[in-house]
C-alpha cells in the first residue's frame, strides 16, 4: 500500500441496507476524515478522528458512524442507507489536525436506490 | 455562518495566465488551502497560505489577504492538463476545513 486506499470503488445499494466503506492509510498520519462530495457543493465533512481511539462529528454526521481502532483504518458505516446518501465519499488523512495538508483516497461512488 | 465563494466556471486559452479568486467568511482562520481535482479523481494539494502575500511554486502562485478575506490562485503558461476543478478551503478556529464548491477551469487550445 502506498498512501491511502478506499474500498469499494463503487457500489449500488438498496435503501435500508447497511454498508461499510473502508479506508486505510500507511503514512502513520494521526488525523483522518470522511467527506462527501455532491455536484455543485463543496466537500462536506461527515466525521473525523484526531488520533486512534477518538472520533468527532463533522458538518453532516446524521446517518453515519465511524470507528478508529488503530492508526491505519477508519471505516465509515451507513446503518440504514437512504437515497439522499447517494454521493462520492472521500477518505483523507493528515499528519495532524492542525494546519497540515490532507491526502485523499481515490473515493467511493455510492448509489442508494 | 461560514462561507467560501469562488466562481463556478472559467475558460482560458492554452499558454495564457488565469487567476481564480476565492473570498471567505469563517469563524477564525488557520490558513487557506488550494487543491486541484481532475474529473473523477481525488483532490490533490497545491498550496497553503497562512500569512499575507504571494507564495510561488513553479507555474502556480497563491496570494492571501487576511484583512480582505481574499485569496487567488494564479496559473501561468496554461497547459491542457490544467483543465480541472480548483478547490479553495479555509481552516477555521477548530482546524476544520471549510470548502468552496470549486471552480471548473476549461482550457482551450
Amino acid at each position: 500500500i502506498a498512501g491511502i486506499t478506499q474500498a469499494p470503488t463503487s457500489q449500488i445499494l438498496a435503501a435500508g441496507r447497511r454498508m461499510t466503506l473502508r479506508c486505510t492509510q500507511d503514512m502513520r498520519h494521526n488525523a483522518m476524515y470522511w467527506y462527501r462530495q455532491d455536484l455543485g457543493l463543496g466537500l462536506r465533512l461527515i466525521h473525523y478522528s484526531n488520533t486512534a481511539g477518538t472520533t468527532g462529528k463533522g458538518e453532516v454526521p446524521d446517518g453515519y458512524s465511524v470507528s478508529r481502532a488503530n492508526t491505519d483504518d477508519f471505516p465509515l458505516t451507513l446503518a440504514s442507507a437512504v437515497p439522499s446518501q447517494t454521493s462520492v465519499y472521500f477518505c483523507a488523512s493528515s499528519l495532524d489536525r492542525g494546519a497540515s495538508e490532507q491526502y485523499f483516497g481515490p473515493g467511493t461512488r455510492l448509489t442508494v436506490t | 455562518g461560514q462561507n467560501i465563494d469562488q466562481p463556478t466556471e472559467m475558460t482560458a486559452t492554452e499558454g495564457a495566465i488565469v487567476q481564480i479568486n476565492c473570498t471567505y467568511q469563517t469563524s477564525g482562520f488557520n490558513g487557506l488551502f488550494w487543491y486541484q481535482q481532475h474529473a473523477g479523481e481525488a483532490p490533490t494539494f497545491l498550496s497553503y497560505n497562512v500569512l499575507d502575500g504571494l507564495e510561488e511554486k513553479g507555474r502556480f502562485s497563491s496570494f492571501l489577504s487576511r484583512s480582505k478575506g481574499y485569496s487567488y490562485l494564479l496559473l501561468k503558461e496554461l497547459q491542457m492538463k490544467d483543465s480541472a476543478s480548483y478547490l479553495c478551503a479555509v481552516s477555521d478556529s477548530n482546524y476544520q476545513l471549510i470548502w468552496g464548491a470549486g471552480t471548473k477551469l476549461i482550457i482551450k487550445p
